[in-house]
């Protein structure tokens, strides 16, 4: 089975850009969760989709958001970016929200 | 507020000394902990689910256990290829899909 697939891998966008990343979760699997991943703050849930609707949300601004398809696709966008939004973001599948298995990852910087 | 901390931050062993790395947790209400394995530049990488204390779960040389307070991730005459950081994550049964992450363990083992 193949796994999580991320794109693009790596990303350079200046301040004030909008930056829109894509998550392909495994075959069947209907929940799609996005991490953001710094040095300082570790691993930080931003929100899970689950059959096109959002099901959960962490504490992020208004500035991320996210949407799923039907086909369990999902993107996430970052609007009016800062520099402390370079990161790794992580986008992770699950059949149940449950197990999550994540991608490879999108390393975005802002300059 | 669902927190998750590990020790130590860092730990080198020579190969074939087993060690345990330790992850405290607190949450209201336990769905799952998780434990998951991240290599340098790339997204964490499933290992074990385990839902209630006394639960142990065992893979080749990684053996996890969990109590109602903290879980142990035992290593046992661990390889180089076990170098990695291992992550530590709680599910709380009221936000359901959400991952908490602890800061990790960095592991080196060396020859």
């Amino acid at each position: 089975k193949a796994g999580v697939t991320q794109t693009p891998r790596y990303l350079i966008k200046t301040r004030g850009q909008q930056v829109t990343l894509s998550c392909s979760p495994i075959s069947g699997h209907r929940s799609v969760s996005w991490y953001q991943q710094t040095p300082g703050q570790g691993l930080q849930f931003l929100f899970e989709y689950f059959s096109e609707t959002q099901r959960n949300k962490g504490n992020f601004p208004g500035r991320f958001s996210g949407r799923q398809f039907s086909n369990s696709r999902s993107e996430m966008n970052v609007s009016t970016l800062e520099l402390g939004d370079s990161a790794l973001y992580l986008c992770a599948s699950s059949a149940t929200g449950e197990e999550q298995y994540f991608g490879p990852g999108t390393r975005l910087t802002v300059t | 507020e669902d927190q998750v901390t590990q020790s130590p931050e860092a730990l080198r062993l020579q190969e074939g000394e087993s060690s345990s790395l330790n992850c405290s947790y607190t949450v209201s209400g336990l769905r799952g902990l998780f434990w998951y394995r991240q290599d340098p530049g790339k997204g964490p990488e499933f290992l074990f689910t385990l839902y209630s204390a006394g639960e142990e779960k065992e893979k080749e040389r990684l053996k996890a256990t969990l109590t109602k307070k903290e879980s142990f991730l035992h290593i046992t005459a661990p390889k180089p290829e076990d170098s990695a950081t291992y992550l530590c994550a709680v599910q709380n049964t009221g936000t359901a899909s959400k991952l908490t992450f602890g800061t990790g363990t960095r592991l080196q083992v060396t020859l």
